[in-house]
């Protein structure tokens, strides 16, 4: 079975930074990419960061594009969102997900989702 | 950016009626790269749809999916309890994929 498994959610000030966590069993992590998708409050759902299955090309939605830092680790079967300078509108439930592609940039759905982990900006 | 717009924002509908969720995308989108996810409180997405009309793994009949271009649909033929719930489109068929705002389907 197909497991996610994000932590690392935690309350932070506006401008601080905290790293997630995600991870994987049930499949071969390493032959996968695998995405981020935030969620804030009672939104909707929007794209973050992915990255390919041997960490080679990775890809962040304009509104984190470098302050956020997607990462993997193939032989912990992990991947991790490094995130800085926060704002108060990276609020939001993270899920870690993942389509059935190899590549960053693949043209599928996410297929399997973690339960996500709350990151909460505020002062 | 592709944007979707979903409607209505909220559905109020009876066990056993029909629900019929509409789907907008700014540009035109492949047929082959929309999906619906439904959302429960609490929980994580699920894939329902791919590809405008596949219905993902273990997805009951009664949830179909229609539409081309910029116009898509998703319909349950027959609510069941368990349907009432935060519906959402999704295009992948760019290197940004993007969401839809979602649908509430409410039990009225």
């Amino acid at each position: 079975e197909v497991q996610l498994v994000e932590s690392g959610g935690d309350l932070v000030q506006p401008g601080g930074s905290l790293r997630l966590s995600c991870a994987a069993s049930g499949f071969s992590f390493s032959s996968y990419a695998i995405h981020w998708v935030r969620q804030a409050p009672g939104k909707g759902l929007e794209y973050v960061s992915g990255i390919g299955s041997n960490g080679g090309s990775t890809y962040y939605a304009n509104s984190v594009k470098g302050r956020f830092t997607i990462s993997r680790d193939n032989s912990k079967n992990m991947l991790y969102l490094q995130m800085g300078s926060l704002r108060a509108e990276d609020m939001a439930v993270y899920y870690c997900a993942r389509t059935s592609c190899s590549s960053t940039i693949c043209y599928r759905p996410f297929e399997y989702w973690g339960q996500g982990t709350l990151v909460t900006v505020s002062s | 950016d592709i944007v979707l717009t979903q409607s209505p924002g909220t559905l109020s509908l009876s066990p056993g009626e029909r629900a019929t969720l509409s789907c907008r995308a700014s540009q035109s989108v492949s047929s082959t790269y929309l999906g619906w996810y439904q959302q429960k409180p609490g929980q994580a997405p699920r894939l329902l749809i791919y590809g405008t009309s596949s219905r993902a793994t273990g997805i009951p009949d009664r949830f179909s999916g229609s539409g081309s271009g910029t116009d898509f649909t998703l319909t349950i033929s027959r609510l069941e309890p368990e349907d009432f719930a935060v519906y959402y489109c999704q295009q992948y068929g760019s290197s940004l994929v993007t969401f839809g705002g979602g649908t509430k389907v409410e039990i009225k």
